[in-house]
Order: C-alpha cells, then structure tokens, then sequence
C-alpha cells in the first residue's frame, strides 16, 4: 500500500526566504509524485508532478521538487518566498500501474505562512 | 476551458434537512471524484466513479451520504438526513484517462462547495 507522509503542518518563512516542504513517501512500486497547492477558499491545483526521467522537477510560480529514490521523499522548495505563496501545500503519491487519478493519496497537508 | 463547477458554494442548514451538492466535471473526463475536507481529518476520498459508474464508496461515511451520476456532465452528492458533524468543505474533482503511456491522471478540483449544518 501507499502513503505519503508530509513532516510539518504548518511552515512559517520571512519574505524572500528560502521555502522548503517536506513530503517523504511508501510505495512498493515506482511512484508517480506532486504537489498540489491550495489558495484559501479555493480547490486544490497542481504544482508540479514527477513521473519518470529527470527527478529535479519544475512546477509553476517558481517552485520545484526533487525525486530521491534512496531517500523515498519528494521535498518542494522555493528559493525566494513571496506573500502570494501563502497557501496549504498537498502532496500525494499515485501508483504508476494505473493511468488514472483513483489511486492517488494526499498527504496531510502543510500550511505555509509568509511573515513580511 | 471551464473548470470542474461545483454548485452551491456555501450551504447552511438545520441538522435533520436534507442537502444537495452538485457537480459538472470537465467535459471529456471519465473520473469523478467526491472529497470531503475537514481540519480534524484532512482531505477525505468519499467516492469516485468511471464512465458515470460508481467504482468506489468505501469513503462514503455512512448511509445518510449517496452520489449519482446520472450522465457524464453532472453528478450530485447527497446528505439525508443531515447531522452537524457533516460541517466541511466538499470537493468534486474530475480526471481523463488519455490512454498515453505517461498519464498520470492529474485530478481538477472545483472550488468546493462550503457546509454548515447546524
């Protein structure tokens, strides 16, 4: 079985800080990884994913995620935060057997705060 | 392209009344996900369906909670009766199987349909 274990469940970071999310994983096979990010009173959407080839993955507003088998995590950063980064940060692991989304599991969930 | 439309986004009621969520998916999409997000549990898989066919309910907390999916455009989550602790936010989410090698059926949340019972 699968699972995603998310080491914190609330980040706070000065403006222009580096951001660093902790997401380490199970799975028995090769994983497909991502991060999905929620804005207060909105759905979650995808940040970025990792499925295969390189395991340094770039996502959207300057984000990015590196794939380390041997140490089974999957840890979003961003060099520099901004305000607009508040959000609740997901990560979620799906097994790379299945084409579709029903196997996908979230993790807990980390909420980022941005101190000015 | 529009997005998944979730319908109401907010929603109070009384405990016992019965309630009504309701969902259209991205048009194209095969998957239709039901998630019910709360603070003390997370985000919760209730139940998802394939080509309008429920596949999975085992999220679906008790017999006061049903889904339909009458037709690949719409898809509605009911409570009856409802109970306070039913309080969260419900999300529907859609998802397409393209049939590609590296598919990886990334999940389009709504905005989420807000609920307060009282």
């Amino acid at each position: 079985a699968q699972s995603v274990t998310q080491l914190g469940s609330h980040v706070s970071v000065s403006e222009g800080a580096l951001v660093l999310l902790r997401c380490n994983y199970s799975s028995s096979v090769p994983p497909y990884l991502f991060w999905y990010v929620q804005y207060p009173n909105q759905g979650l959407q995808l940040l970025l994913k990792y499925t295969t080839g390189a395991t340094l993955v770039k996502g959207i507003n300057g984000f990015e995620a590196e794939f380390k088998k041997s140490e089974t995590s999957f840890h979003l950063t961003k060099p520099s935060a901004h305000m607009s980064d508040a959000a609740e940060y997901f990560c979620a692991v799906s097994d790379s057997r299945y084409s579709s989304a029903s196997k996908i599991i979230f993790g807990s969930g980390t909420r980022l705060s941005i101190r000015p | 392209d529009a997005g998944v439309i979730q319908s109401p986004r907010h929603e109070v009621t009384e405990m016992g009344q019965e309630v009504t969520l309701r969902c259209k998916p991205i048009s194209g999409h095969d998957y239709l996900f039901w998630y019910r997000q709360t603070m003390m549990r997370g985000l919760e898989l209730l139940i998802y369906f394939n080509n309008n066919v429920p596949i999975d309910d085992s999220g679906m907390p008790e017999d006061r909670f049903s889904a339909k999916m009458p037709n690949a455009s719409f898809s509605t989550l009911k409570i009856q009766p409802s109970e306070p602790r039913d309080s969260a936010v419900y999300f529907c989410a859609s998802s397409a199987t393209s049939g590609r090698a590296l598919d990886t059926g990334e999940l389009f949340f709504g905005e989420g349909s807000r609920l307060t019972v009282l």
